[in-house]
């Protein structure tokens, strides 16, 4: 199976700072990587697909980059809405596999 | 505007198995494009892939489920079943059902997800 590693598994920030999570792949996956986001007794929600597309409906200061081992999730200018929990899923090859999750919680 | 609805018992008891159902509307789960999946979350934790179906009735599953797992589907009633073998525990989660894109590889339409607890 592809472990993926998330990093920071918190982080704390402000209204109006750029946040940056990074998820590591344990072997290179292309650019299938997927970026989901979750609120407290919700579902997740697709942010980002194929490392760095934009899913319809998500705000422009959400963005995502990378390919191989090493992908980002970039959010600039963070909204009140923002403070969730951040996941990264491979979709490389079955079984799908998460990474651990990065919350981002008011500083 | 598509709609997962996840439905089931919400308390299992140990060794019992646990059966959920997706029901899905304003699609239809024999489409080429996609395929329908399963992921649970235990309380405070991460997320999990079960399985995935697709529309021929091709199954993947997670290898550490697999053993213990059935995913199954009903065009008819537009449905797609779980079924999970021998529960403990540590299989107390919210259950979320997924449409997963195939050509692109991603959940883009959930559940709500619901709670099931197991214990005695």
């Amino acid at each position: 199976d592809i472990q993926m590693t998330q990093s920071p598994s918190s982080v704390s920030a402000s209204v109006g700072d750029r946040v940056t999570i990074t998820c590591r792949a344990s072997e290179g996956i292309s650019s299938w990587l997927d970026w989901y986001q979750q609120k407290p007794g919700q579902a997740p929600k697709l942010l980002i697909f194929v490392a760095s597309s934009l899913q319809s409906g998500v705000p422009s200061r959400f963005s995502g980059s990378g390919s191989g081992t090493d992908f980002t999730l970039t959010i600039n200018s963070l909204q009140p809405e923002d403070f969730a929990t951040y996941y990264c899923q491979q979709s490389n090859i079955f079984p799908l596999t998460f990474g651990g999750g990065t919350k981002v919680e008011i500083k | 505007q598509l709609q997962l609805q996840e439905s089931g018992p919400g308390l299992v008891k140990p060794s019992e198995t646990l059966s959920l159902t997706c029901t899905v509307s304003g699609g239809s789960i024999s489409s080429s494009t996609y395929y329908w999946g399963w992921i649970r979350q235990p309380p405070g934790k991460g997320l999990e892939w079960i399985g995935n179906i697709y529309y021929t009735g091709n199954t993947y599953y997670n290898p550490s489920l697999k053993s213990r797992v059935t995913i199954s589907s009903d065009a008819s009633k537009n449905q797609v079943s779980l079924k999970l073998g021998s529960v403990t525990a540590a299989d107390t989660a919210v259950y979320f059902c997924g449409r997963y894109n195939k050509p692109t590889g991603y959940f883009d339409y959930w559940g709500q997800g619901t709670l099931v607890t197991v214990s005695s």
